[in-house]
């Protein structure tokens, strides 16, 4: 399995309040992404990154930024968290072989604002 | 709007028979497919791809089949034990990022 970890697992938060979360992988790989998962939606991606300080949107941005200060790590805040934005988030990260794009997931982080 | 589209949100399959889930896609400049299977409080696992200059990719009881004129592939599963019992998505690439479906939840019956 990839080494992908993302940290908290589980959190509550109230609405209004900022939430960061953490994506850490060892292997070096040069994409990493962030989606979330809704019932009847699947999964949508927020931000990707092609490299450190390199990110761009996803189709479901507005309210979320990201920061990649190193290779290995990908962070997702929320500004001013909202219900809507009570979801699962699914870090991943895919490697650099063109024609490939497997994307590897990590365990996920089920997020609840009150 | 959705680019990729699995129309079947269940299935519910004997054990040691076919699973069949299909998806359909609609941006052309997609040319490579990927299903993933996904267990409850996990995440979702890599299980197999097809590039879109070919029509089939065999990898054990897994099966994909992708028909570019119909902008349609199918996942075959055969035969189907109770450790397939999860959620399936279809996802699409043109470039470095994926476009998924909603998922299929397939059961496998005793």
């Amino acid at each position: 399995d990839a080494g992908i970890t993302q940290s908290p697992r589980h959190k509550v938060t109230e609405t209004g309040t900022p939430v960061t979360l953490r994506c850490h992988q060892t292997e070096n790989h040069r994409y990493m992404y962030w989606y979330r998962q809704d019932p009847g939606h699947g999964l949508r991606l927020i931000h990707y990154s092609y490299g450190v300080k390199d990110t761009d949107k996803g189709e479901v941005s507005d309210g979320y930024s990201v920061s990649r200060s190193k290779t290995e790590d990908f962070l997702l805040t929320l500004e001013s968290a909202t219900s809507s934005q009570t979801s699962v988030y699914f870090c991943a990260i895919s490697g650099d072989r063109r024609g490939s794009y497997e994307q590897y997931f990590g365990p996920g982080t089920r997020l609840t604002v009150t | 709007d959705q680019q990729v589209k699995q129309n079947s949100p269940s299935l519910s399959v004997q054990e040691g028979r076919i699973s069949i889930l299909n998806c359909d896609y609609t941006n052309s400049m997609f040319d490579y497919f990927l299903w993933y299977k996904k267990y409850p409080a996990e995440g979702p696992t890599f299980l197999i791809s097809i590039s879109s200059i070919k029509d089939k990719n065999e990898d054990g009881r897994f099966t994909v089949f992708l028909n570019k004129s119909a902008k349609h592939l199918s996942l075959h599963i055969v035969p189907s034990q109770p450790g397939d019992s999860a959620v399936y998505f279809c996802a699409a690439s043109g470039d470095y990022k994926l476009s998924f479906g909603a998922g299929t939840t397939v059961t496998v019956r005793a």
